[in-house]
């Protein structure tokens, strides 16, 4: 597997319902950064979890960490429709700055 | 709130013409990169750039490309003689430190190569 793989790579969702996407690593990390990407456009930054970090939360979004499964999760409580996009989580790799980003899940959220 | 601008942000060229794309980073920051995702690909590393010079590049970022700070607000990328596999959207981004922090996105521009 690469490094930063997503899974669901999709996943439909009502208004209102929770949404789940994980992300797996292989090597080594300090921190680990979770992207949206709606269709065509940037990367928004939505959070970072420090490798000494377990879970994080900011506002709807609810992040967990476990380094010793190489895994993070992102939870997206009370979907809306505008929430409607693509979720990367992206590592430093290499023991730099080069970001390595997932193949992405593409969250639909439907009205 | 501060953000990483790019211009243009869409771009068609005819193969192997040169291409500049222009971002300017966030002001106070240090680092500088720059991406590439290929349509329905993954967003790709090409290189970072801190204090003038390279820091990192991918093997995708071979001679015909080159990055510059030419004043201390923006940072270029140049591609000398495109190529229709380099039709991507090209992101620049921006962080303050190195290695553990956050980087900024810019909106993309998207390169077309005919």
């Amino acid at each position: 597997s690469q490094q930063g793989e997503e899974d669901p790579q999709a996943l439909s969702i009502q208004e209102g319902e929770n949404a789940t996407m994980n992300c797996s690593y292989k090597t080594s990390i300090n921190n680990l950064q979770w992207y949206r990407q709606n269709s065509g456009r940037g990367l928004v930054h939505l959070i970072l979890i420090r490798s000494n970090e377990r879970e994080k939360h900011s506002g709807r979004l609810r992040v967990t960490l476990d380094t010793s499964k190489k895994s993070s999760s992102l939870l997206i409580t009370a979907s809306r429709a505008a929430d409607t996009a693509s979720y990367f989580c992206a590592t430093p790799t290499g023991g730099g700055n080069k970001l390595t980003f997932g193949t992405g899940t593409q969250l639909k959220v439907e009205l | 709130e501060p953000e990483v601008t790019q211009t243009p942000s869409h771009q068609v060229t005819q193969m192997g013409q040169e291409v500049i794309l222009r971002c300017v980073p966030i002001s106070n920051h240090l680092y500088f990169y720059w991406y590439r995702q290929i349509l329905g690909q993954k967003v790709e590393f090409l290189v970072s750039f801190y204090n003038n010079e390279i820091s990192e590049k991918s093997e995708i970022f071979d001679d015909q490309f080159s990055v510059e700070r030419p004043d201390g607000s923006n940072f270029t990328l140049k591609i000398r003689s495109t190529k229709l596999e380099d039709s991507a959207m090209y992101f620049c981004a921006s962080s303050t430190e190195w290695g553990s922090d956050t980087q900024y996105f810019g909106p993309g521009t998207r390169l077309t190569v005919l």
